[in-house]
């Protein structure tokens, strides 16, 4: 992922309407990747994952794109809700090792009621 | 409740003192984690380890240990040689052969 200091990047969103939050990563032997949301003060939440063999993945309300060919994941959130507010941010990992997971500084997404 | 459990959510220390992060899990992961988080940045890793007695240094170990004597816990002292201490801890777990990470709810650090 891209370094970007101390301010994160901010998206705001009006509610109802989808968000769509970009990661680019840095490694072109990951293989696997998740999206992440962080609450304020709070750990981490699993969203979705996606492995390299595919190019997209659904879950509810939630879309994973990726394109291995210009190294970018993007994450799609649907009809987008207040309690989505958060910091999402990507993670890569390699085949060859579970332990070393890249994490990219977050997206800070605002839905405005 | 099986879980990630993290003590405490916050914590105060002056500086020169040595301070441990708990962290505990009951999903019997085989391999745990310590990362730090700073403002704007992405999580950057301390110490793992992947089985019991057995752990491995991070991209920034420097002025911090851990132990691992039993499998669901993996506690992480922040000695007084680590310079810039104030962060937010967070420590996860994976279940061998698996690739996901679940993280505990963190622990803020100040130094005061």
């Amino acid at each position: 992922g891209e370094s970007v200091g101390l301010h994160l990047p901010t998206l705001s969103v009006q509610e109802g309407d989808n968000s769509i939050i970009n990661c680019a990563y840095s490694n072109s032997a990951s293989d696997y990747f998740i999206w992440y949301k962080q609450e304020s003060g709070k750990g981490p939440q699993f969203i979705i994952d996606i492995r390299s063999n595919m190019d997209k993945r659904q879950g509810q309300r939630v879309t994973v794109l990726l394109n291995k060919t210009v190294k970018h994941l993007s994450l799609q959130i649907a009809a987008t809700q207040p309690g989505d507010s958060a910091v999402y941010f990507c993670a890569e990992k390699a085949e060859t090792s579970y332990d070393k997971v890249i994490f990219g500084p977050g997206t800070s997404l605002s839905v405005i009621p | 409740d099986g879980g990630i459990t993290q003590s405490p959510k916050y914590l105060f220390r002056k500086e020169g003192q040595n301070v441990t992060l708990s962290c505990e899990q009951n999903l019997n992961h085989d391999a745990m984690y310590w990362y730090r988080q700073d403002p704007g940045q992405g999580l950057r890793l301390i110490y793992y380890s992947q089985i019991v007695n057995d752990f491995q240094k991070g991209d920034i170990a420097e002025g911090y240990s851990v132990s691992r004597e039993k499998k669901e816990s993996f506690p992480l002292t922040v000695t007084s040689a680590q310079k810039n201490p104030t962060a937010f801890y967070l420590c996860a777990s994976r279940l061998a052969g698996a690739d996901e990470q679940f993280f505990g709810p963190g622990t803020r650090l100040t130094v005061l």
